[in-house]
Protein backbone atom coordinates (compact mmCIF):
# COMPACT_ATOMS: atom_id res chain seq x y z
CA UNK A 1 0.00 0.00 0.00
CA UNK A 2 1.05 3.43 -0.15
CA UNK A 3 1.25 5.50 3.31
CA UNK A 4 3.32 9.25 4.65
CA UNK A 5 4.15 9.16 7.25
CA UNK A 6 5.02 12.18 9.51
CA UNK A 7 4.91 13.35 13.26
CA UNK A 8 1.60 14.16 14.60
CA UNK A 9 2.88 16.93 16.93
CA UNK A 10 5.76 18.97 17.22
CA UNK A 11 6.61 22.27 19.26
CA UNK A 12 9.43 24.70 19.01
CA UNK A 13 10.16 28.37 20.32
CA UNK A 14 9.99 31.62 18.55
CA UNK A 15 13.32 32.38 16.90
CA UNK A 16 14.32 29.25 16.60
CA UNK A 17 14.73 26.15 13.75
CA UNK A 18 12.40 23.54 13.19
CA UNK A 19 12.93 20.26 10.70
CA UNK A 20 9.68 18.57 10.33
CA UNK A 21 10.23 14.95 8.54
CA UNK A 22 8.45 13.28 6.22
CA UNK A 23 9.13 9.52 5.14
CA UNK A 24 7.28 7.51 2.17
CA UNK A 25 6.01 4.56 0.50
CA UNK A 26 4.13 5.26 -2.95
CA UNK A 27 3.84 2.99 -5.77
CA UNK A 28 5.61 5.52 -8.44
CA UNK A 29 7.47 9.02 -7.77
CA UNK A 30 6.30 12.18 -9.57
CA UNK A 31 7.34 15.04 -6.95
CA UNK A 32 7.20 16.03 -3.30
CA UNK A 33 4.46 19.22 -1.88
CA UNK A 34 4.56 20.49 1.38
CA UNK A 35 1.75 22.68 2.43
CA UNK A 36 0.74 24.66 5.34
CA UNK A 37 -2.79 24.70 6.69
CA UNK A 38 -3.60 27.12 9.94
CA UNK A 39 -6.67 25.58 11.80
CA UNK A 40 -10.11 26.32 10.15
CA UNK A 41 -8.59 26.98 6.82
CA UNK A 42 -7.77 25.74 3.65
CA UNK A 43 -4.32 24.34 2.72
CA UNK A 44 -1.54 26.42 0.98
CA UNK A 45 1.25 25.72 -0.87
CA UNK A 46 5.03 26.08 0.19
CA UNK A 47 7.26 24.40 -1.80
CA UNK A 48 8.11 20.83 -4.33
CA UNK A 49 10.94 19.34 -4.77
CA UNK A 50 11.38 16.27 -7.45
CA UNK A 51 14.97 15.99 -7.53
CA UNK A 52 16.79 14.72 -5.20
CA UNK A 53 18.38 18.28 -2.84
CA UNK A 54 17.58 21.15 -0.88
CA UNK A 55 15.31 23.55 -2.22
CA UNK A 56 15.30 27.33 -0.26
CA UNK A 57 12.65 29.79 -0.60
CA UNK A 58 12.91 32.52 2.59
CA UNK A 59 12.80 31.46 5.84
CA UNK A 60 11.26 27.99 4.77
CA UNK A 61 13.19 24.78 2.85
CA UNK A 62 12.84 21.72 1.76
CA UNK A 63 15.07 18.37 0.91
CA UNK A 64 14.35 15.49 -0.76
CA UNK A 65 16.03 12.14 -0.90
CA UNK A 66 14.47 9.97 -3.60
CA UNK A 67 16.45 6.86 -2.75
CA UNK A 68 15.67 7.06 0.91
CA UNK A 69 12.06 8.11 0.46
CA UNK A 70 12.23 10.79 3.14
CA UNK A 71 12.35 14.87 2.53
CA UNK A 72 12.23 17.26 5.63
CA UNK A 73 10.65 20.88 5.60
CA UNK A 74 13.51 23.59 7.68
CA UNK A 75 11.50 26.24 9.26
CA UNK A 76 14.26 29.22 10.38
CA UNK A 77 13.23 32.15 12.81
CA UNK A 78 10.09 30.80 13.61
CA UNK A 79 7.02 33.45 14.11
CA UNK A 80 4.10 32.84 16.04
CA UNK A 81 2.05 32.57 12.70
CA UNK A 82 4.14 29.88 11.91
CA UNK A 83 1.94 27.94 14.16
CA UNK A 84 -0.29 25.70 12.00
CA UNK A 85 -0.32 21.83 10.31
CA UNK A 86 2.20 21.11 8.22
CA UNK A 87 1.22 18.62 5.24
CA UNK A 88 3.79 16.36 2.47
CA UNK A 89 2.06 14.92 -0.28
CA UNK A 90 3.94 12.83 -2.78
CA UNK A 91 2.47 12.59 -6.65
CA UNK A 92 2.31 9.10 -7.43
CA UNK A 93 2.78 6.89 -10.72
CA UNK A 94 -1.10 7.90 -11.70
CA UNK A 95 -0.24 11.51 -10.64
CA UNK A 96 -2.96 11.32 -7.83
CA UNK A 97 -1.28 13.33 -4.38
CA UNK A 98 -1.58 10.68 -1.81
CA UNK A 99 -1.29 13.32 1.78
CA UNK A 100 0.21 12.61 5.36
CA UNK A 101 -1.66 13.03 8.24
CA UNK A 102 0.17 16.65 8.53
CA UNK A 103 2.19 17.16 12.00
CA UNK A 104 0.92 20.49 14.18
CA UNK A 105 3.28 23.10 15.19
CA UNK A 106 3.09 24.70 17.92
CA UNK A 107 5.24 27.68 18.47
CA UNK A 108 5.85 28.77 22.09
CA UNK A 109 7.40 32.39 22.98
CA UNK B 1 -14.57 35.22 -7.62
CA UNK B 2 -10.50 35.06 -7.16
CA UNK B 3 -9.12 31.62 -7.60
CA UNK B 4 -11.53 28.45 -6.09
CA UNK B 5 -14.73 29.28 -3.96
CA UNK B 6 -17.10 26.37 -2.61
CA UNK B 7 -20.61 26.86 -1.24
CA UNK B 8 -21.79 26.51 1.24
CA UNK B 9 -19.37 27.16 4.09
CA UNK B 10 -20.77 25.09 6.42
CA UNK B 11 -24.14 22.49 6.44
CA UNK B 12 -26.21 20.18 8.64
CA UNK B 13 -27.62 17.94 6.99
CA UNK B 14 -30.24 15.54 7.62
CA UNK B 15 -29.00 12.02 7.02
CA UNK B 16 -30.87 10.37 4.35
CA UNK B 17 -31.13 13.81 2.27
CA UNK B 18 -29.14 14.74 -1.23
CA UNK B 19 -26.95 17.49 -1.08
CA UNK B 20 -24.69 19.11 -3.63
CA UNK B 21 -21.39 21.04 -2.73
CA UNK B 22 -20.88 23.58 -5.06
CA UNK B 23 -17.36 24.43 -6.33
CA UNK B 24 -16.16 27.63 -9.21
CA UNK B 25 -12.89 28.27 -10.10
CA UNK B 26 -11.91 31.29 -12.48
CA UNK B 27 -8.06 29.98 -12.74
CA UNK B 28 -9.17 28.45 -16.09
CA UNK B 29 -7.54 24.85 -14.35
CA UNK B 30 -7.64 21.82 -16.24
CA UNK B 31 -7.36 19.41 -13.60
CA UNK B 32 -9.96 19.64 -10.79
CA UNK B 33 -10.12 17.62 -6.82
CA UNK B 34 -12.90 16.98 -4.19
CA UNK B 35 -11.09 15.95 -0.84
CA UNK B 36 -12.44 15.18 2.62
CA UNK B 37 -10.23 15.73 5.64
CA UNK B 38 -11.05 14.18 8.92
CA UNK B 39 -9.13 14.34 12.13
CA UNK B 40 -6.28 12.46 12.54
CA UNK B 41 -5.97 11.31 8.53
CA UNK B 42 -4.74 12.95 5.43
CA UNK B 43 -6.55 14.60 2.68
CA UNK B 44 -8.31 11.66 0.81
CA UNK B 45 -9.54 11.82 -2.34
CA UNK B 46 -12.58 11.20 -3.31
CA UNK B 47 -12.81 12.04 -7.20
CA UNK B 48 -11.39 14.02 -9.75
CA UNK B 49 -11.76 15.45 -13.21
CA UNK B 50 -8.25 15.97 -15.00
CA UNK B 51 -10.18 17.94 -18.00
CA UNK B 52 -14.03 19.50 -18.58
CA UNK B 53 -15.47 16.28 -19.32
CA UNK B 54 -14.40 13.72 -18.02
CA UNK B 55 -13.91 12.22 -14.04
CA UNK B 56 -12.33 10.07 -12.04
CA UNK B 57 -12.40 7.77 -8.69
CA UNK B 58 -10.35 8.56 -6.25
CA UNK B 59 -9.63 6.73 -2.63
CA UNK B 60 -12.83 7.14 -0.83
CA UNK B 61 -15.48 8.09 -4.06
CA UNK B 62 -18.78 5.41 -2.49
CA UNK B 63 -21.81 7.61 -2.15
CA UNK B 64 -20.43 10.62 -3.86
CA UNK B 65 -20.88 11.54 -7.33
CA UNK B 66 -19.46 14.72 -9.58
CA UNK B 67 -19.75 16.05 -12.91
CA UNK B 68 -17.61 18.55 -14.90
CA UNK B 69 -19.94 19.95 -17.47
CA UNK B 70 -17.06 22.63 -17.89
CA UNK B 71 -13.55 23.70 -16.84
CA UNK B 72 -15.26 26.25 -14.01
CA UNK B 73 -17.10 23.91 -12.30
CA UNK B 74 -17.17 21.16 -10.36
CA UNK B 75 -20.14 20.06 -8.22
CA UNK B 76 -19.58 17.07 -5.86
CA UNK B 77 -23.29 15.40 -5.06
CA UNK B 78 -24.17 13.34 -1.59
CA UNK B 79 -27.03 11.19 -2.98
CA UNK B 80 -28.28 9.99 -0.11
CA UNK B 81 -26.11 11.31 2.91
CA UNK B 82 -24.73 9.47 6.04
CA UNK B 83 -23.62 9.95 9.39
CA UNK B 84 -20.28 8.80 8.19
CA UNK B 85 -20.01 11.73 5.27
CA UNK B 86 -19.21 14.41 8.55
CA UNK B 87 -16.00 15.74 7.11
CA UNK B 88 -14.60 18.70 6.03
CA UNK B 89 -14.49 18.86 2.65
CA UNK B 90 -12.24 20.79 0.37
CA UNK B 91 -12.19 21.19 -3.73
CA UNK B 92 -8.83 21.61 -5.66
CA UNK B 93 -7.60 22.38 -8.75
CA UNK B 94 -4.30 22.53 -11.02
CA UNK B 95 -3.32 24.32 -13.77
CA UNK B 96 -2.04 20.45 -14.76
CA UNK B 97 -2.10 17.31 -13.30
CA UNK B 98 1.97 17.57 -12.36
CA UNK B 99 1.45 21.12 -10.83
CA UNK B 100 0.80 22.40 -6.94
CA UNK B 101 -2.86 22.29 -6.40
CA UNK B 102 -4.71 25.83 -5.07
CA UNK B 103 -7.43 24.50 -2.56
CA UNK B 104 -10.93 26.54 -1.92
CA UNK B 105 -11.77 27.14 1.88
CA UNK B 106 -13.81 24.31 2.75
CA UNK B 107 -17.59 23.14 3.24
CA UNK B 108 -17.69 21.73 7.25
CA UNK B 109 -20.59 18.84 6.71
CA UNK B 110 -22.33 17.67 9.59
CA UNK B 111 -24.97 14.86 8.90
CA UNK B 112 -27.06 14.09 11.89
Amino acid sequence: GQNIDQPTEMTATEGAIVQINCTYQTSGFNGLFWYQQHAGEAPTFLSYNVLDGLEEKGRFSSFLSRSKGYSYLLLKELQMKDSASYLCAVRDSNYQLIWGAGTKLIIKP
Amino acid sequence: IAGITQAPTSQILAAGRRMTLRCTQDMRHNAMYWYRQDLGLGLRLIHYSNTAGTTGKGEVPDGYSVSRANTDDFPLTLASAVPSQTSVYFCASSDREETEAFFGQGTRLTVV
